[in-house]
């Protein structure tokens, strides 16, 4: 299974854009790319994904790197309730089963 | 809309216990997960179903089984239960079970085996 790189935390101000940075360099051309959150003591959330085109949705867009090996998360107006571990996860095409990292925990500042 | 349930929301169990964890989902959906997250991990695939009547192994299977009799549960059980086990674990659905589809996640059943 294709793996995924993430930085461990990143921070951020209340109403500012929030960048969230995914490499994946081994993606295979029919795996999609997952963004999931868990806010504390709650099961992971469906956040957005894709595979080869940009994204947009209410909650956020996704950015997909031409070449597929890398993608970013962004949310337009970070606020304090975005503060969650965000797991970029790549899905394989054949099965359903999502492989988690350790994701990237979003600190929100007011 | 309920969606996703789990039973219990947190339990405490002997070593060597046979335990059940329950997990209902009303969205008629054909896939169905099971998670368990460690302390400061992301979370690990156990077992999955893509539909009714079949299973299969995900990452970290040793130690538990599932079944899928119809659509709407997906029971996770530890035969013996060891200290290992001691972990949240979280069941999933999805409309199928291929990756372009979205993952409901429940809220999660609180385990500790002492």
């Amino acid at each position: 299974d294709a793996k995924t790189t993430q930085p461990n935390s990143m921070e951020s101000n209340e109403e500012e854009p929030v960048h969230l940075p995914c490499n994946h360099s081994t993606i295979s051309g029919t795996d999609y790319i997952h963004w999931y959150r868990q806010l504390p003591s709650q099961g992971p959330e469906y956040v957005i994904h894709g595979l080869t085109s940009n994204v947009n949705n209410r909650m956020a867009s996704l950015a997909i790197a031409e070449d597929r090996k890398s993608s970013t998360l962004i949310l337009h107006r970070a606020t304090l309730r975005d503060a969650a571990v965000y797991y970029c996860i790549l899905g394989s095409s054949n099965t359903g089963k999502l492989i988690f990292g350790q994701g990237t925990t979003l600190q929100v500042k007011p | 809309i309920a969606g996703i349930t789990q039973a219990p929301t947190s339990q405490i169990l002997a070593a060597g216990r046979r335990m059940t964890l329950r997990c209902t989902q009303d969205m008629r959906h054909n896939a169905m997960y099971w998670y368990r997250q460690d302390l400061g991990l992301g979370l690990r695939l156990i077992h999955y179903s893509n539909t009714a009547g079949t299973t299969g192994k995900g990452e970290v299977p040793d130690g538990y089984s599932v079944s899928r009799a119809n659509t709407d549960d997906f029971p996770l059980t530890l035969a013996s239960a060891v200290p290992s086990q001691t972990s949240v674990y979280f069941c999933a659905s999805s409309e199928a079970g291929t990756s372009s589809n979205e993952q409901f996640f429940g809220p999660g059943t609180r385990l500790t085996v002492l």
